[in-house]
């Protein structure tokens, strides 16, 4: 059974930083790209960063490029998100997503086919 | 602002059929082989309910079925449950953004 699990969500001051990790299970963790997604109330749902499965390739919305830092040790079967500069429109809820291919079109014809549950990231005085 | 557009709501009564629109661009829904679909539960992290626009992962009932023409699709619950009342969400691939993007989503309600 895949399973997602997020951790280190927390209160933040704006401009301050946060790692967000997600450890993954049930699946050959290498051999799959991996996402962050996240959820607001007010934007709903918003692709946030990508990463190949070797780590070679990572790929960043516009709204966190240069502030966000995606990684991931294929040897513990981790993904990491460090964020950086933290800005009060990052408050949302955080989701690790594992990617599966449609068509082998990278990374065009890609989606979701596994989520974990979330971890809340805060940004406030 | 989402690059795709959905109606903010749906309803219907048991055993109906509700449709879901997914509008897009050139861009993205025109530029990608498949949108794919994924349900909401109240409370719940988004799972995937149609992949490529019309295939189902297992465990999803066939009551659920998806289609993609130029830059929309739709997605279609038949005999509509109790259990269907959710948000939805399409997703495709955005080549202007480099990115992926995701609808607006839909709630649907069961009357």
């Amino acid at each position: 059974e895949v399973q997602l699990l997020e951790s280190g969500g927390g209160l933040v001051q704006p401009g301050g930083s946060l790692r967000l990790s997600c450890a993954a299970s049930g699946f050959t963790f290498n051999t799959y790209a991996m996402s962050w997604v996240r959820q607001t109330p007010e934007k709903g749902l918003e692709w946030v960063s990508g990463i190949h499965p070797g780590g070679g390739g990572t790929y960043y919305a516009d709204s966190v490029k240069g502030r966000f830092t995606i990684s991931r040790d294929n040897s513990k079967n981790t993904l990491s998100l460090q964020m950086n500069s933290l800005r009060a429109e990052d408050t949302a809820l955080y989701y690790c997503a594992k990617l599966k291919r449609y068509v082998d079109n990278w990374p065009m014809d890609y989606y979701f086919d596994y989520w974990g549950r979330g971890t809340l990231v805060t940004v406030s005085s | 602002q989402s690059e795709l557009t959905q109606p903010p709501s749906v309803s219907g009564a048991p055993g109906q059929r509700v449709t879901i629109s997914c509008t897009g661009s050139s861009s993205n829904i025109g530029a990608t082989s498949g949108i794919h679909w994924y349900q909401q539960l109240p409370g719940t992290a988004p799972k995937l309910l149609i992949y490529g626009n019309n295939n189902r992962p297992s465990g999803v009932p066939d009551r659920f079925s998806g289609s993609k023409s130029g830059t929309s699709a739709s997605l279609a619950i038949t005999g509509l449950q109790a259990e269907d009342e959710a948000n939805y969400y399409c997703q495709s691939y955005d080549s202007s953004l480099s990115g992926y993007v995701f609808g607006t989503g839909t709630k649907v309600t069961v009357l």
